[in-house]
């Protein structure tokens, strides 16, 4: 148990749907990152946030959005779905946001599935 | 650009054969971290190491090691006498100093240890 908690774990819409998958970092953790996991991209970066700020930003598409709040707990928010945008979503954190500031510790995901 | 290789796909062995898994990266900074991830088949990312660039030690831990050659742009893998639990895909990272904790990661090697 990595000490990241991913809600929810599974998740079935349709084409143009909007979803909110949400994310609480480990204790301790200030920095939060978005991953994206798909069959033809490979694992993406997508957005960090450090203490509740956007620290980093990825190839995240604008139908995509992030943030992160005071007590630190992140949501993704995915707009107009589409079928590619099936995928297993991860969220990571680390103590701190900068470079050999600690590892990425990563949440078991949120696998969501465009119909 | 940062980018990480794992040209090794799927690797497939008999439980208690040795197996070295390949990552060879490419990038411009001269601080940078590598690291190699587990992912088994229940879907999570597992830590396994971090190395930073200065430190070119190999490291053992129980049967994994890592040798990390930056003459050669080079951070492998090796499993000592496998087991099937050490069957998932594993992924090797980098982060450059200069992109914060951003990981870019390879696509991975899909490891099957067969009894």
């Amino acid at each position: 148990d990595s000490g990241v908690t991913q809600t929810p774990k599974h998740l079935i819409t349709a084409t143009g749907q909007r979803v909110t998958l949400r994310c609480s970092p480990r204790s301790g953790d200030l920095s939060v990152y978005w991953y994206q996991q798909s069959l033809d991209q490979g694992l993406q970066f997508l957005i960090q946030y450090y203490n509740g700020e956007e620290r980093a930003k990825g190839n995240i598409l604008e139908r995509f959005s992030a943030q992160q709040f005071p007590d630190l707990h992140s949501e993704l928010n995915l707009s107009s779905l589409e079928l590619g945008d099936s995928a297993l979503y991860f969220c990571a954190s680390s103590v701190g946001g900068g470079a050999g500031t600690g590892e990425l510790f990563f949440g078991e995901g949120s696998r969501l599935t465009v119909l | 650009a940062q980018k990480v290789t794992q040209a090794q796909t799927e690797i497939s062995v008999v439980e208690k054969e040795d197996v070295t898994l390949d990552c060879v990266y490419e990038t411009r900074d001269t601080t940078y971290y590598l690291f190699w991830y587990k992912q088994p088949p229940s879907g999570e990312l597992v830590f396994l190491i971090r190395r930073n660039s200065f430190d070119e030690q190999n490291e053992i831990s129980g049967r994994y090691s890592w040798n990390f050659q930056k003459s050669t742009s080079s951070f492998n893998f090796t499993i000592t006498a496998s087991q099937v639990v050490d069957s998932a895909v594993y992924f090797c990272a980098l982060s450059e100093a200069k992109a914060g904790n951003m990981l870019t990661f390879g696509g991975g090697t899909r490891l099957m240890v067969k009894p």
